[in-house]
């Protein structure tokens, strides 16, 4: 069955910090796999998006993910992390047995807590 | 920016009753979705909508669920006879091209329902 994980429900990091936020996927064939956050009260917002291509994928607000075939995993990252960052991160990956509408499967999501 | 609009952002209704949600997609957008988030667990979808008929449906889209596109704009969800497990949080999302084609979904800031 197709699925994806966030194994961490909360990610803690203090400002100016490294981040990342991990994800692991199964799917069978090509992954097309995704990133959204989603800010209090607020909908979910595309972050990036990994198709095919280079490995390393940069989006918005500074925010990259890598993708690791032999892991399975696009963790997403960022250099220096921003207290504004805080906020749900979800992992998403198309379902390939759809007909390509745009089926995805989200992630349970991971908490990003940026501290001052 | 464009940007996908929901109504009513919240409402609470009597086990039972009709609901109607309603969407405004990004106006090029060809695509329609809802999705929902039942409190504390994952983004599932529901429902995907194309030239004007369902794409494709999950488990949950059962017959007490309907979706419209009653005009150019409006794309609406009805739940006919609303259970206490229909509390969750609604996402209307659109996109201009399927996912197959890195058409990244829009998503709106949600309609909160309350099944009391």
């Amino acid at each position: 069955a197709q699925s994806v994980a966030q194994p961490e429900d909360q990610v803690n990091v203090a400002e100016g910090n490294p981040l990342t936020v991990k994800c692991t996927y199964s799917v069978s064939g090509n992954p097309y796999l995704f990133w959204y956050v989603q800010y209090p009260n607020r909908g979910l917002q595309f972050l990036l998006k990994y198709i095919t291509g280079d490995n390393l994928v940069k989006g918005s607000y500074g925010f990259e993910a890598e993708f690791n075939k032999s892991q399975t995993s696009f963790h997403l990252k960022k250099p220096s992390a921003l207290v504004s960052d805080s906020a749900l991160y979800f992992c998403a990956v198309r379902d390939v047995t759809s007909g390509g509408y745009n089926k995805l499967i989200f992630g349970a999501g991971t908490r990003l807590a940026v501290h001052p | 920016e464009p940007e996908v609009t929901q109504t009513p952002s919240h409402q609470v209704t009597q086990m039972g009753q009709e609901v109607i949600l309603r969407c405004v997609p990004i106006s090029n957008h060809l695509y329609f979705y809802w999705y929902r988030q039942i409190l504390g667990q994952k983004v599932e979808f529901l429902v995907s909508f194309y030239n004007n008929e369902i794409s494709e449906k999950s488990e949950i889209f059962d017959d007490q669920f309907s979706v419209e596109r009653p005009d150019g704009s409006n794309f609406t969800l009805k739940i006919r006879s609303t259970k206490l497990e229909d509390s969750a949080m609604y996402f209307c999302a659109s996109s201009e091209k399927r996912t197959g084609e890195t058409g990244e979904l829009f998503f709106g800031e949600g309609s909160r329902l309350t099944v009391l």
